[in-house]
C-alpha cells in the first residue's frame, strides 16, 4: 500500500461492549496482504492477522473478527465483548513490512 | 528459541555521538527491518534488507546507515546523533516482504540529548 489512514487515533469503552478499528487505504498493487499487529502497554509487538487481497472472507478468531472489503479498501478489526486485556494500541498495515498505519489506542475500562 | 533480539535496550547519547544498534534473529529469515516508533506516528521504516549484504532504503533513512554482513545480523548506525533521532527502535524479521508476518524484537529506547 502507498497510504494507510488509520483514523481513530484512542478508543475508550467499557468492558464487554464491541469495538471496531478502522483501517483504510490507498494500494496501486492487484495483489497483496494485509496485516493487524497489537502493541500492549508492555510494548512489544505481536502479530494478529494476515489476509491476502484474493480473499474477501471475513475472518474470525475468537473475540476477533476481520472485515476485508477491497471495494472500499478497508480492512477493519472488531473486537467484541471486549476485555481489559485488549487494551493496546493497534497497527494495521496493508501490503506488508513496508508501510504502518499511525495506530489507534485502545482503552478497555472495567 | 530467543526469535528477534536487539542491543542495547537502552542508550542514552550526547548530539554528535555515533553508536549502534545490532539486531540478531535464529529463525534464519532472509528478511530483516529496521523502524522507528515516535508518539502519534505509528512505525516508521528506517531500512530493510532482503538477503545477506543486501540494505535498501525505507520512508525515513536519513541519519542512518545499515549492514547486513551475515544472514541472521542487521545492524543499524547513527554516525552523528541528533535530538531528532530520540525515539523507540525496532527491529524486526519475516520469511517475506509483503507475504510474511514481521517478528518483532524488543525494542531499543534512544535519547539523544
Amino acid at each position: 500500500a502507498q497510504k494507510v489512514t488509520q483514523a481513530q487515533t484512542e478508543i475508550s469503552v467499557v468492558e464487554k461492549e464491541d469495538v471496531t478499528l478502522d483501517c483504510v487505504y490507498e494500494t496501486r498493487d492487484t495483489t497483496y496482504y494485509l496485516f493487524w499487529y497489537k502493541q500492549p502497554p508492555s510494548g512489544e509487538l505481536v502479530f494478529l492477522i494476515r489476509r491476502n487481497s484474493f480473499d474477501e472472507q471475513n475472518e474470525i478468531s475468537g473475540r476477533y473478527s476481520w472485515n476485508f472489503q477491497k471495494s472500499t479498501s478497508s480492512f477493519n478489526f472488531t473486537i467484541t465483548a471486549s476485555q481489559v486485556v485488549d487494551s493496546a494500541v493497534y497497527f494495521c498495515a496493508p501490503g506488508g513490512p513496508l508501510i504502518f498505519g499511525s495506530g489507534t489506542r485502545l482503552l478497555v475500562r472495567p | 528459541n530467543a526469535g528477534v533480539t536487539q542491543t542495547p535496550k537502552f542508550r542514552v547519547l550526547k548530539t554528535g555521538q555515533s553508536m549502534t544498534l545490532l539486531c540478531a534473529q535464529d529463525m534464519n529469515h532472509e528478511y530483516m527491518y529496521w523502524y522507528r516508533q515516535d508518539p502519534g506516528m505509528g512505525l516508521r521504516l528506517i531500512h530493510y534488507s532482503v538477503g545477506e549484504g543486501t540494505t535498501a532504503k525505507g520512508e525515513v533513512p536519513d541519519g542512518y546507515n545499515v549492514s547486513r554482513l551475515k544472514k541472521q545480523n542487521f545492524l543499524l548506525g547513527l554516525e552523528s546523533a541528533a535530538p531528532s533521532q530520540t525515539s523507540v527502535y525496532f527491529c524486526a524479521s519475516s520469511y517475506g516482504t509483503d507475504t510474511g508476518e514481521l517478528f518483532f524484537g524488543e525494542g531499543s529506547r534512544l535519547t539523544v540529548l
